[in-house]
């Protein structure tokens, strides 16, 4: 079964530098997605992304965070200046097409370490 | 907006034994609903998915959840639980309008197991 994937597993960066989080959805899979997990919290929703552009954001991912589909097949997530509370687990997720009842299929996830 | 709400953070059981995680939702509009699971160390896996039709939906690994629209809840159920179950579950909801299908998670709620 495909499997969205991400890279790295686990990241590990200091405050202030730049780092970027990488995913490959489903092949014929037209929404995008990150969300978050800060330890022991709940998982929220960052940005989604359609036809090249984002189709809508949270009040989390402000000027800092981009996203980017810079192929056909990557997904990324820009952090431009990492801060302490952006350690969390990131997942990114893909669902095949329009119509919000078609499940989400998420990635294992990236854990964003910032010292 | 939507909100949901997991009521039990934790819920210890003994293998074999009958299990409920309780999520409610509070939302203005009609959604679709979900259970994911996550275990340790890797991402968000279906569950199960009501959508429409019988308020009774089965998922994998025999779990099984009813959506009781006048009390605005999606109970996860299994019969019979096994040491393999043990896990992070999360409920989530999606609007049934929207086009970009984002997912509201819970907080979780974490089954554990014991022999």
């Amino acid at each position: 079964e495909p499997e969205v994937t991400q890279t790295p597993s686990h990241q590990v960066t200091q405050m202030g530098q730049e780092v970027i989080l990488r995913c490959v959805p489903i092949s014929n899979h037209l929404y995008f997605y990150w969300y978050r997990q800060i330890l022991g919290q709940k998982v929220e929703f960052l940005v989604s992304f359609y036809n090249n552009e984002i189709s809508e954001k949270s009040e989390i991912f402000d000027d800092q965070f981009s996203v980017e589909r810079p192929d056909g097949s990557n997904f990324t997530l820009k952090i431009r200046s990492t801060k302490l509370e952006d350690s969390a687990m990131y997942f990114c997720a893909s669902r095949p097409g329009t119509g919000a009842n078609s499940p989400l299929h998420f990635g294992n996830g990236t854990r964003l370490t910032v010292t | 907006a939507q909100s949901v709400t997991q009521l039990d953070s934790q819920v210890p059981v003994f293998e074999e034994a009958p299990v409920e995680l309780r999520c409610n939702y509070s939302s203005s509009v009609s959604v679709y609903l979900f259970w994911y699971v996550q275990y340790p160390n890797q991402g968000l896996q279906l569950l199960l998915k009501y959508l429409s039709g019988s308020t009774l939906v089965k998922g994998i690994n025999g779990f099984e959840a009813e959506f009781n629209k006048s009390q605005t809840s999606f109970h996860l159920r299994k019969p019979s639980v096994h040491i393999s179950d043990t896990a992070e579950y999360f409920c989530a909801v999606s609007d049934r309008a929207g086009n970009t299908g984002k997912l509201i998670f819970g907080q979780g709620t974490t089954l554990q197991v014991k022999p």
